[in-house]
């Protein structure tokens, strides 16, 4: 398994900016992607998944309205982007394969992060 | 929302016991995994479903989970086990993922 995300990003404030990750090493549709970040200095943030299976999505509260996570099933890629950046967003980003039983999710494999850097 | 709550920092000698706590409100009746990160790098599993290893994580990393607390305990503590620990549950409602507040272990 292994999953391999986009490079490291610049953005204005109030900009977007979209991070990829693309799986290999299993069937894609199987597995929830989990997307998590981390601020400078921080614990570990938990933004949303998506079933790769029929693209239905679930975003943390918090992020609802700025998020939107999408996937391509031909290329096993999964998107993740976040609009109306602002200073605080300046984190890494991960996207995490989900293994889920009847009751629990764990992330069994991550990518290796993707530095998002918010400045003007 | 639930709340999981881990001890800041915990420090060893090699060749200890190191045990890192994640307390939660009946956490003994949800499943804990855990997870090491060390700096500049992305967390990996070393726990799941309280006590199971993955394949790959030395039988030194162990777990255990009951009434309110979970533990993760590394036995024989290696200077290469010098990271930082989170627990992480499943929130019962919509199974998203809740993180703990984060153990970093100091190898003396």
């Amino acid at each position: 398994v292994q999953l391999v995300q986009s490079g490291a990003e610049v953005k204005k404030p109030g900009a977007s900016v979209k991070v990829s990750c693309e799986a290999s090493g299993y069937t894609f549709i199987t597995y929830y992607m989990y997307w998590v970040r981390q601020a400078p200095g921080q614990g570990l943030e938990w933004m949303g998944m998506i079933n790769p299976s029929g693209g239905s999505t679930n975003y943390a509260r918090r992020f609802q309205g700025r998020v939107t996570m999408t996937r391509d099933t031909s290329t096993r890629t999964v998107n993740m982007e976040l609009s109306s950046l602002r200073s605080e967003d300046t984190a890494v980003y991960y996207c995490a394969r989900g293994d889920c039983s009847s009751t629990s999710c764990r992330l069994d494999h991550w990518g290796q992060g993707t530095p998002v850097t918010v400045s003007s | 929302s639930y709340v999981l709550t881990q001890p800041p920092s915990v420090s060893v000698a090699p060749g200890q016991t190191a045990t890192i706590t994640c307390g939660g409100n009946n956490i003994g009746s949800k499943s804990v995994h855990w997870y090491q990160q060390k700096p500049g790098q992305a967390p990996v599993l070393v726990v799941y479903d309280d006590s199971d290893r993955p394949s790959g994580i030395p039988q030194r990393f162990s777990g255990s989970n009951s009434g309110n607390t979970a533990t993760l305990t590394i036995n024989k503590v290696e200077a290469g086990d010098e990271a930082d620990y989170y627990c992480q549950v499943s929130d019962t409602t919509n199974y998203h993922p809740v993180f703990g507040t984060a153990t970093k272990v100091t190898v003396l």
